[in-house]
């Protein structure tokens, strides 16, 4: 089955380090890009970035910019999401998703990250 | 990059049709032809329903159709049914990055 799946929900403690991952299975994934959507409890969707697993292109929306570090292993079809310092408001739900292009729309989904981030 | 503007909730009775707006400026929603409308359910992950303003991915109903005027993009969605109700978001390309609406919560009554 074509489908992206992430990591299990994380509960940090502030200043903390942390790393969630996206795993594409049977399609190729150096062939997409995989991007990463934050959700706060209540809130809406936020675009945070996107990386071409082929190259390791990288896009990143301004308010993120700094904040996160996006990356890939081609060679285990995965990427990730990685946090040095986490503060309580990184608290949220992270999607990750594929798109043909990086103008693309979000064609699948992967099931969420539940990232809590509490002392 | 401002969020794109959506009317925080709209609601209609079964059978009926409605449409969610999504206001953007000539820099994204203006610009280029990459709206998409997600539908998520809650608790669940967000669904594609329209891609590049007006097409539909494969298994999509017809009764969800998008359309864009300006810097204006919507979504109708015909023949409300119960199944339908779920936030409703917009999203447009602009300048290498995408922007999201801030979602509309579309009840039916």
């Amino acid at each position: 089955e074509v489908q992206l799946v992430q990591s299990g929900a994380e509960v940090k403690k502030p200043g903390e380090s942390l790393k969630i991952s996206c795993k594409g299975s049977e399609y190729s994934f150096i062939s997409y890009w995989i991007g990463w959507v934050r959700q706060m409890p209540g809130k809406g969707l936020e675009w945070m970035g996107i990386i071409y697993p082929g190259d390791s292109d990288t896009r990143y929306s301004p308010p993120f910019q700094g904040q996160v570090t996006i990356s890939a292993d081609k060679s285990i079809s995965t990427a990730y999401l990685q946090w040095s310092s986490l503060k309580a408001s990184d608290t949220a739900m992270y999607y990750c998703a594929r798109c043909y292009d990086s103008h693309d729309a979000f064609d699948m989904w992967g099931q969420g990250t539940m990232v809590t981030v509490s002392s | 990059q401002s969020a794109l503007t959506q009317p925080v909730s709209v609601s209609g009775s079964p059978g009926q049709s409605i449409t969610i707006s999504c206001t953007g400026t000539s820099s994204d929603v203006g610009a280029y032809n990459y709206v998409s409308w997600y539908q998520q359910h809650p608790g669940k992950a967000p669904k594609l329903m329209i891609y590049e303003v007006s097409n539909r991915p494969s298994g999509v109903s017809n009764r969800f159709s998008g359309s864009k005027s300006g810097n204006t993009a919507s979504l109708t969605i015909s023949g409300l049914q119960a199944e339908d109700e779920a936030d409703y978001y917009c999203s447009s390309y602009t300048s290498s990055i995408v922007v999201f609406g801030g979602g509309t919560k579309l009840t039916v009554l």
